[in-house]
């Protein structure tokens, strides 16, 4: 029983490169998100997706996008990267319902330059 | 005003001592409270899980909730070095989908 996984573990992009986060649990958990973390910031919903075939904006969704490929899997994509998402991302994911409980992947470590 | 504070440390302590831990919020309709404990560069661990006002104790951990005032505190006896890490509260509201709102955390160290 892994739990949550991410990949990959940390990454090194340009500005203006793409590329795609994978999260993938199973905990056969219904719900999954996306969180940013940054000094002093605390952790930031990017996206969420309450079940599988629904995805919803966080607090900061812009320069995002998600997949909900499957019921385990999530991914998170960096369209045209900026220095401002260089960030540690975390993936998380629940059962649903009211006051659910998160439990959350190792995270990635992202560099912009 | 962020909808919960908490300071952000770091808290030094001997080995052995009691830890308290708070954080205070502002939204009255928090419901769900939680403790994550982060190492060092790994994912957020949950803790603690308590619903509405009340303690609740687990091991050397003791979770205090105080609706009337806002306030919630994580209690660690007998402290070890390896309780050295980054302490996150986190709370959310009842009806439907509500979204998690985590603190900012505390950085605790335990000396030898």
């Amino acid at each position: 029983n892994a739990g949550v996984t991410q990949t990959p573990k940390f990454q090194v992009l340009k500005t203006g490169q793409s590329m795609t986060l994978q999260c993938a649990q199973d905990m056969n958990h219904n719900s999954m998100y996306w969180y940013r973390q940054d000094p002093g910031m605390g952790l930031r919903l990017i996206y969420y997706s309450a079940s599988e075939g629904t995805t919803d904006k966080g607090e900061v969704p812009n320069g995002y996008n998600v997949s909900r490929l499957n019921k385990r899997e999530f991914s998170l994509r960096l369209e045209s990267a900026a220095p401002s998402q260089t960030s540690v991302y975390f993936c998380a994911s629940s059962f649903p319902g009211q006051g659910a409980a998160q439990y959350f992947g190792p995270g990635t470590r992202l560099l912009v330059l | 005003q962020k909808e919960v504070e908490q300071d952000p440390g770091p808290l030094s302590v001997p080995e052995g001592a009691i830890v308290s831990l708070n954080c205070t919020y502002s939204n009255s309709a928090f419901q769900y409270f939680m403790w994550y404990r982060q190492y060092s560069r790994k994912g957020p661990e949950l803790l603690m899980y308590t619903y509405s006002s009340g303690n609740k104790e687990d091991g050397r951990f003791t979770a205090q909730v105080d609706k009337s005032s806002k306030y919630i505190s994580l209690f660690i006896r007998d402290s070890q070095p390896s309780d050295s890490a980054t302490y996150l509260c986190a709370m959310s509201g009842s009806g439907g989908y509500q979204k998690v709102t985590f603190g900012t955390g505390t950085k605790l160290q335990v000396i030898p």
